[in-house]
């Protein structure tokens, strides 16, 4: 079965420390891998797909095939990225993991 | 972020009667999805469709329905079957299977 975790539901950093968001996949072939992003009250729209290796609002993120992993990661948070991160392997099904509540505080 | 929308935004329905949620995509896109959003359970995949007149379960079919007869639209049903249907639902689009989804803005269904 195609499963992918994301350990923390919550996590809480201060303003300018690093952020790592951890996520964990588990899938017989190699499926592409994403993370989307939901801010309050606004919709769920993606933040930065593996294939293209951009870097979106700083983010970044590894894939370690592994470990089976696509962590996500900024070296410096800031406010306006508390937000709702999900992970989402995508390959013959679709998958998102249960998500990371992030808060940044001030 | 008109590209997908959703009506209507909140939805209200008594115990035992079927409702249809809209969603309608101006993109051109092939693909179409439909999620439940519960609070700590991420997104739940219901149905999805590839292309037009064809569509398959997702992990949570059980008490919904879907239809695609047209590329732009793929509204879901919610069954009086489906014991809990009170939720956040979402659809999204993206232009072939396992591409960038887009969402749009979801509809809150309460079931009393």
């Amino acid at each position: 079965a195609q499963r992918v975790t994301q350990p923390e539901k919550l996590l809480s950093v201060f303003k300018g420390a690093p952020v790592e968001l951890k996520c964990n996949y588990s899938y017989s072939g190699s499926p592409e891998l994403f993370w989307y992003v939901q801010y309050s009250r606004q919709r769920l729209q993606l933040l930065l797909r593996h294939i293209s290796r951009e870097s979106i609002k700083g983010f970044t993120a590894d894939l370690n095939k592994g470990e089976t992993s696509f962590h996500l990661k900024k070296p410096f948070a800031q406010e306006e990225d508390s937000a709702m991160y999900y992970c989402a392997p995508a390959a013959d099904g679709l998958t998102f993991g249960k998500g990371t509540h992030l808060i940044i505080q001030p | 972020d008109g590209g997908i929308t959703q009506s209507p935004k909140y939805l209200f329905r008594k115990e035992g009667q079927n409702v249809t949620l809209s969603c309608e995509q101006n993109l051109n896109h092939d693909a179409m999805y439909w999620y439940r959003q519960d609070p700590g359970q991420g997104l739940r995949l219901i149905y999805y469709s590839q292309i037009v007149n064809d569509f398959q379960k997702g992990d949570i079919a059980e008490g919904y329905s879907v239809s695609r007869e047209k590329k732009e639209s793929f509204p879901l049903t919610v069954t009086s079957a489906q014991k809990n249907p009170t939720a956040f639902y979402l659809c999204a689009s993206s232009r072939r299977m396992g591409d960038t989804q887009y969402f749009g803005p979801g509809t809150r269904l309460t079931v009393l």
